[in-house]
């Protein structure tokens, strides 16, 4: 079954620095993949998603992510990072074996000041 | 216009009380599901419907039984409810292929004392 991985539960950047949440993901056919954000007490918003078009993938609020399949890996950037950025980030996999979505455990980012 | 809804957004209830949490989605969307997520923010999924139909039913005890009236609601009933009970509990839809984001919910805060 797909799986996805997350390096670091919680990564802190001061604003302005750039921000880089690491995702890698593990599918026997090509996946599909998803960055979701989610606020203090909301529920989860789509950032972005990769479905086999380009590579690289612009999202809300000036992220971006880039698939790279020789390192199974789809990392989240921003430039720079803002306040409001401060969230929990999730990276998800689904392929058309597996219509279900797979979670991973998800990075809290803060942004110092 | 809100996408998906669910009520209540919060429940405090002693144990062994049964409860239940209802999911509407006014998307179109043919495919439910419920998520519960725990105090270190782990997301794991625990049903899926498509079109009224049971797809996913992961490891989850029989006191928690799902029911779909019709393709736009999926609630969620919690008989006996326990301790380790407690966490927010997600309702997400999406239409059913697999390249399609879901949709969440703001979630409902389970508590039981």
């Amino acid at each position: 079954a797909q799986s996805v991985t997350q390096l670091g539960s919680h990564v802190s950047v001061s604003e302005g620095a750039l921000v880089l949440l690491r995702c890698n993901y593990s599918s026997s056919v090509p996946p599909y993949l998803f960055w979701y954000v989610q606020y203090p007490n909301q529920g989860l918003q789509l950032l972005l998603k990769y479905t086999s078009a380009a590579t690289l993938v612009k999202g809300i609020n000036g992220f971006e992510a880039e698939f790279k399949k020789s390192e199974t890996s789809f990392h989240l950037t921003k430039p720079s990072a803002h306040m409001s950025d401060a969230a929990e980030y999730f990276c998800a996999v689904s392929d058309d074996n597996n219509n279900d979505m797979r979670f991973g455990a998800g990075t809290r980012l803060t942004v110092k000041p | 216009d809100t996408a998906v809804s669910q009520t209540p957004k919060y429940l405090v209830t002693q144990m062994g009380n049964d409860k239940s949490i209802k999911c509407e989605q006014n998307l179109g969307h043919d495919t439910m599901y419920w998520y519960k997520q725990d105090s270190k923010k782990f997301l794991k999924i625990m049903f899926s419907y498509n079109n009224k139909e049971l797809i996913i039913n992961e490891t989850v005890p029989n006191r928690f039984s799902p029911k779909s009236p019709d393709k736009a609601h999926l609630n969620l009933h919690i008989n006996s409810l326990e301790l380790g009970d407690s966490a927010v509990y997600f309702c997400a839809s999406s239409q059913r292929l697999s390249y399609n984001e879901q949709f969440f919910g703001p979630g409902t805060r389970l508590t039981v004392l």
